[in-house]
C-alpha cells in the first residue's frame, strides 16, 4: 500500500525557515517524480515544487529562491526546506507523487500545516 | 503564468449531470487532470489525460478536452459527489491547478 506521511509542520515567525519531510512506503520512491502542493485554509490547491527521479527540481515563481525541495531515495524521503516564509505561505502543505503515466498526482499525504505569524 | 479559471460552483440534483469546466490558453494542446477534495480530506485524482478514469473511480466521472476548455461531467450525480473539484494541467513543467469549483447536491 503506497503511504506519504508528511512531518515538520507547524509555527513559525515571519522571515523564518522550516523543513517539512515526506515520509514514503508501498512504491519504488526512487522512480517517481515528486511533488509539493499547498493549500491555504478555504482556499485552492497550489502546486509549490517538483522533483525528478535525476534530481531536476521545479518551483513556480511565488517561491523560487526561498524554497528548496531535495529527496534521499535511501531512506525514502522527500523534504521541502522553506527560508524567508511569509504569512501567505500559510497552508497545508501536501506531499503527492507524481505518474509519468497519468500526468497527475496519483497518491497524496494526509498533509501537515504551516503557519507563519508573529 | 499560466491560469486555469473554474466557476466558483455548481449545483445540481441527485440523479442529474454536472458539468464543471475550466478555462485556459489553448488547455486542449495539453493534457488535463481533475481532482476530488471532500473536506478535511487529501484531493483524489478522479480524471486523467483528459477523459481517462484511475482504477476505483465511478464511471459515471468523465472528461473531454478541447479548444481552450477541458470539462468534467459527473452523470447520475449522488449525494457522495458532494465536494471542491480542481482541474491541473502542467505548463513549461510547472503544475497549474483550476480555481477549483464546489459542487453541492440539492
Amino acid at each position: 500500500e503506497v503511504q506519504l506521511v508528511e512531518s515538520g509542520g507547524g509555527l513559525v515567525q515571519p522571515g523564518g525557515s522550516l523543513r517539512l519531510s515526506c515520509a514514503a512506503s508501498g512504491f519504488t520512491f526512487s522512480s517517481y517524480d515528486m511533488h509539493w502542493v499547498r493549500q491555504a485554509t478555504g482556499k485552492g490547491l497550489e502546486w509549490v515544487s517538483a522533483i525528478g527521479t535525476a534530481g531536476d527540481t521545479y518551483y513556480p515563481g511565488s517561491v523560487k529562491g526561498r524554497f528548496t525541495i531535495s529527496r534521499e531515495n535511501a531512506k525514502n524521503s522527500l523534504y521541502l526546506q522553506m527560508n524567508s516564509l511569509r504569512a501567505g505561505d500559510t497552508a497545508v502543505y501536501y506531499c503527492a507523487r507524481g505518474d509519468e503515466t497519468t500526468g497527475g498526482f496519483d497518491y497524496w499525504g494526509q498533509g501537515t500545516l504551516v503557519t507563519v505569524s508573529s | 503564468s499560466y491560469e486555469l479559471t473554474q466557476p466558483p460552483s455548481v449545483s445540481v440534483s441527485p440523479g442529474q449531470t454536472a458539468s464543471i469546466t475550466c478555462s485556459g490558453d489553448k488547455l486542449g494542446d495539453k493534457y488535463a487532470c481533475w481532482y476530488q477534495q471532500k473536506p478535511g480530506q487529501s484531493p483524489v485524482l478522479v480524471i486523467y489525460q483528459d477523459s481517462k478514469r484511475p482504477s476505483g473511480i465511478p464511471e459515471r466521472f468523465s472528461g473531454s478536452n478541447s479548444g481552450n476548455t477541458a470539462t468534467l461531467t459527473i452523470s447520475g450525480t449522488q449525494a457522495m459527489d458532494e465536494a471542491d473539484y480542481y482541474c491541473q494541467a502542467w505548463d513549461s513543467s510547472r503544475g497549474v491547478f483550476g480555481t477549483g469549483t464546489k459542487v453541492t447536491v440539492l
